[in-house]
Formats: structure tokens, sequence, C-alpha cells
């Protein structure tokens, strides 16, 4: 089945500078790759996703990139905020099977 | 628009006692989702619904672990016996694409301990 890896597992960044959590999935089938952010005690919401006939999608300060080939995705988030802070999960499925999530990386945007 | 709904949201047992978990997904949506998350960690896939029937339960603890989705609605997740281990925050989410792949929408999540 499906296995994905995220690094790093925390991340500390000064606010207003960039953060990248890389993630790497086993299962070539997959083809779609959602990100969801959690904050403490709240439910995971999606933040950005992109699928695997697209190599980057960007919404506002969030972006995230696709390299099939190498099976890994990352997000970036640019210009950090306080609000930034939290947990963030990637995952990786095959048309909304074998739904898998990464371990998360715990953000944390220093002021 | 309503969102998932969980309940209990709480819940502490003892271990080899039951519990069940309640979930009632957004409206329409035909995919329902069972995830255990362990604190720390991401969301493990218990068991997937498409409509009343089941996808995908190779995660399912089935020894002590079930789940049922009468009517294509609700769904029921049941733990009997409770393990420590089974200490964790269970999270339902549907999705309204199936096997197109879409948003999961995560409800707020059943907390239990067990001692």
């Amino acid at each position: 089945g499906e296995n994905v890896e995220q690094h790093p597992s925390t991340l500390s960044v000064q606010e207003g500078d960039s953060a990248v959590i890389k993630c790497t999935y086993s299962d070539s089938a997959s083809n779609y790759f959602p990100w969801y952010k959690q904050e403490l005690g709240k439910r995971p919401q999606l933040i950005i996703d992109i699928r695997s006939n697209v190599g980057e999608k960007k919404d506002q300060r969030i972006a995230v990139t696709l390299n099939k080939t190498a099976k890994h995705f990352s997000l970036h988030i640019t210009e950090t905020q306080p609000e930034d802070s939290a947990v963030y999960f990637c995952a990786a499925s095959n048309y909304g099977q074998n739904f898998v999530f990464g371990p998360g990386t715990r953000l944390s945007v220093l002021p | 628009e309503a969102g998932v709904a969980q309940s209990p949201r709480y819940k502490i047992i003892e271990k080899r006692q039951s519990v069940a978990f309640w979930c009632n997904p957004i409206s329409g949506h035909a995919t329902l989702y069972w995830y255990q998350q362990i604190l720390g960690q991401g969301p493990k896939l218990l068991i997937q619904f498409q409509n009343n029937g089941v996808v995908d339960d190779s995660q399912l603890p089935k020894d002590r672990f079930s789940a049922e989705r009468l009517k294509g609605v609700d769904s029921t997740l049941k733990i009997q016996p409770a393990k420590l281990e089974d200490s964790a925050v269970y999270l339902c989410a549907s999705s309204s694409r199936g096997v197109s792949a879409g948003e999961l929408f995560f409800g707020e999540g059943s907390r239990l301990t067990v001692l």
C-alpha cells in the first residue's frame, strides 16, 4: 500500500521568512496530493491540493509543487505569519482510495 | 452548509470496556472515512465507505473494531474490548467526489481515553 513520509517533523522560522515542507510517496498510482493544516485541538482543514497532471499550484502565500518522477511534493509558505503556526499534514490518494497521510510537521512561526 | 458531526466529543473508559462513536457526514457526501489519530501522529485510515459499502478496511483491527454505515448516511465505529493503545482521537471525514478524489471534510473528532 501507499506510504507517505514527511520532513521535517518540526520547523521553526522567523515571522516573514519562508517555510518548506517536503513529502515523498511510494505508490506511483497516487494522483491526488492535498495538504491539511491542523491547529491545536481542531480538525484538519484543507489548505491546498494538487493533482498529478499539474506540476505546481499557488494560492496567495501558499504553493505546492509536485515531481511525479521522483514521487515527491512540497509545500511552500512565504511571508510566514504567527497564525501559520500549526501542524501540517501531506497526503496522497489514488482516486479517493488509499487516502494516506504523512506523520506531520509542526511549524512554529516566531515573532 | 452543516459540517461533519461527531459524537461524543470526549469519552473515558477503562480497558476491556466498549465504546461507540457516531458520525453524520455532510449531506450528499457518498464517501465516509474513519481515521485514528494518535497524539503527535498523522491520521491513520481505519475504514472507508462508499455509500453503504466498504471500500477499504485493510487497517481496521477487526478483532476489536467494527464499523457500519446503514442506509449510506450515518456511521458508527465500535471498539470492543478497548485496549490502552486505542487512546486516540477518532476522526470522521466525508467527501463528495468518491473515487474521483476530492477534499476530505473532517469532523471535530471523538477523543478516547482508555485507562
